[in-house]
């Protein structure tokens, strides 16, 4: 595709349950990046990837989040034992490298609302 | 700890008007500062950018003013219109191997036909 895909578009879950949330960059970006942001804040950042590896997860809030890139290609957000405040748009970017200037496409989100 | 500090909350401004939008920052390490427009329902979107070693830079009706010594830096429209209403949000992001952008906290802009 010509953007980023974010899959699904709205989730809503019961409290407890997990949720799987997919990411298809830009074909051929190999930085990926999540971001989670809530209602009339900015995007917040979750994890970084480079290629296939996770090179900055330091923006993850607690071990219920979890985020895979198997391929160095489509990604999946993972949360675990889902809880009424994880409630958010989660924004997805990516770019061709993290060299000056280099910029970041953000995909539509995926809207979570965990009831 | 906010790091990018974003001003005005909201913002109304007559078509035709000029909208400003401030954001300060603290992390000298940052060197790169983009701008986001975002429309309801949807992912933000790169409007213009700036790196620290240039004061200002124009495309089109929007300029971003850089004031390094202060740690601030502006966005300012010209000739607003209904089209642009939006949030905006100021950016950064460091050097080094860290990449990812550190956002402020949105400025929403309703510009009145």
């Amino acid at each position: 595709g010509a953007g980023v895909s974010q899959t699904p578009s709205n989730k809503v879950t019961e409290k407890g349950k997990y949720v799987e949330l997919r990411c298809d960059p830009i074909s051929g970006h190999t930085a990926l990046y999540w971001y989670r942001q809530s209602l009339g804040q900015g995007p917040e950042f979750l994890i970084y990837f480079q290629g296939t590896g996770a090179a900055d997860d330091s923006g993850l809030p607690n071990d219920r989040f979890f985020a895979v890139r198997p391929e160095g290609s489509v990604s999946t957000l993972k949360i675990q034992r889902t809880e009424r405040g994880d409630s958010a748009v989660y924004l997805c970017a990516s770019s061709s490298g993290t060299g000056l200037n280099t910029e970041a496409f953000f995909g539509q989100g995926t809207r979570l609302t965990v009831v | 700890q906010q790091q990018v500090k974003q001003s005005p909350q909201s913002l109304i401004v007559q078509k035709g008007g000029i909208s400003i939008i401030n954001c300060a920052y603290e992390n000298t390490a940052f060197d790169y500062f983009p701008w986001y427009q975002q429309f309801p329902g949807k992912g933000p979107a790169l409007l213009i950018a700036i790196r620290p070693d240039v004061s200002e830079k124009k495309e089109g009706r929007f300029t971003i003013s850089f004031n390094k010594s202060a740690k601030q830096f502006s966005l300012h429209i010209m000739d607003s219109q209904p089209g642009d209403s939006a949030t905006y949000f100021c950016a950064a992001r460091p050097s080094g191997s860290a990449r990812q952008l550190t956002f402020g906290s949105g400025t929403q802009l309703t510009v009145l036909p």
